[in-house]
């Protein structure tokens, strides 16, 4: 079936560093991808996302492409904040069913 | 933008009782609604599929008869955990898309925390 597979945390970087957060997927047919974020003590909100192949999602500085070749849909943030640290949940929409599926979740923390 | 309000946020209760969760979308109609359940280590597991006006889905491993999903409107969806046990601690989130977009995201509650001694 679906599923989402993402990089285990915690994730800790200094501020202004580059984040990479990996994401590949396994599907049948041509799903949409995302990237949800919850701050803490908040729910989980969308961050971005991505409806086919060679999209490219980003908002906040966030950006991630979707590859079909390699499934994967990776998040990247060129310079980070302290405000960034979250857990970030990557996450898969199937094609035929409508249904969502979520990765374990990235904890992130950043140190000023 | 569109807001999903879950409630309770927090809840304890003694094992054996049941108790239900509320998922209400405000400012949107709902066709479908999601109910997840989320690990300690951060994971979201997808546990069922609220369909308006007809049986839920179930994720495979999930019983159905254990939670109890109840969709009566496009705006509302309960989800009530039956004759709760401690193991069944834990938080709970529901989430809903907008039926009038076809490729619109998902708009999440804040969560249930569920604690059952």
């Amino acid at each position: 079936g679906d599923s989402v597979t993402q990089m285990e945390g915690p994730v800790t970087l200094s501020e202004e560093a580059f984040l990479t957060i990996n994401c590949t997927y396994t599907a049948t047919g041509y799903p949409s991808l995302f990237w949800y974020v919850q701050y803490p003590g908040e729910g989980l909100q969308l961050l971005l996302k991505a409806t086919k192949a060679d999209d490219k999602g980003s908002n906040k500085g966030f950006e991630a492409t979707y590859r079909k070749e390699t499934t994967s849909f990776h998040l990247e943030k060129g310079s980070v904040q302290v405000s960034d640290s979250a857990v970030y949940f990557c996450a898969l929409r199937s094609y035929n069913f409508n249904k969502f599926y979520f990765g374990s979740g990235t904890k992130l923390n950043v140190k000023p | 933008g569109a807001v999903v309000s879950q409630h309770p946020s927090r809840v304890i209760c003694k094992s054996g009782t049941s108790v239900k969760i509320e998922c209400r979308s405000l400012d949107f109609q709902a066709t479908t609604m999601f109910w997840y359940r989320q690990f300690p280590k951060q994971s979201l597991m997808l546990m069922a599929t609220s369909n308006e006006g007809s049986k839920a889905t179930y994720e495979q491993g999930v019983e159905k008869d254990k939670f109890l999903i109840n969709h009566a409107s496009l705006t509302l969806s309960t989800l009530t955990v039956t004759s709760a046990h401690p193991e069944d601690s834990s938080f709970y989130i529901c989430s809903a898309r907008d039926s009038v977009g076809g490729n619109s995201p998902l708009h999440f509650g804040n969560g249930t925390r569920l604690t059952v001694t």
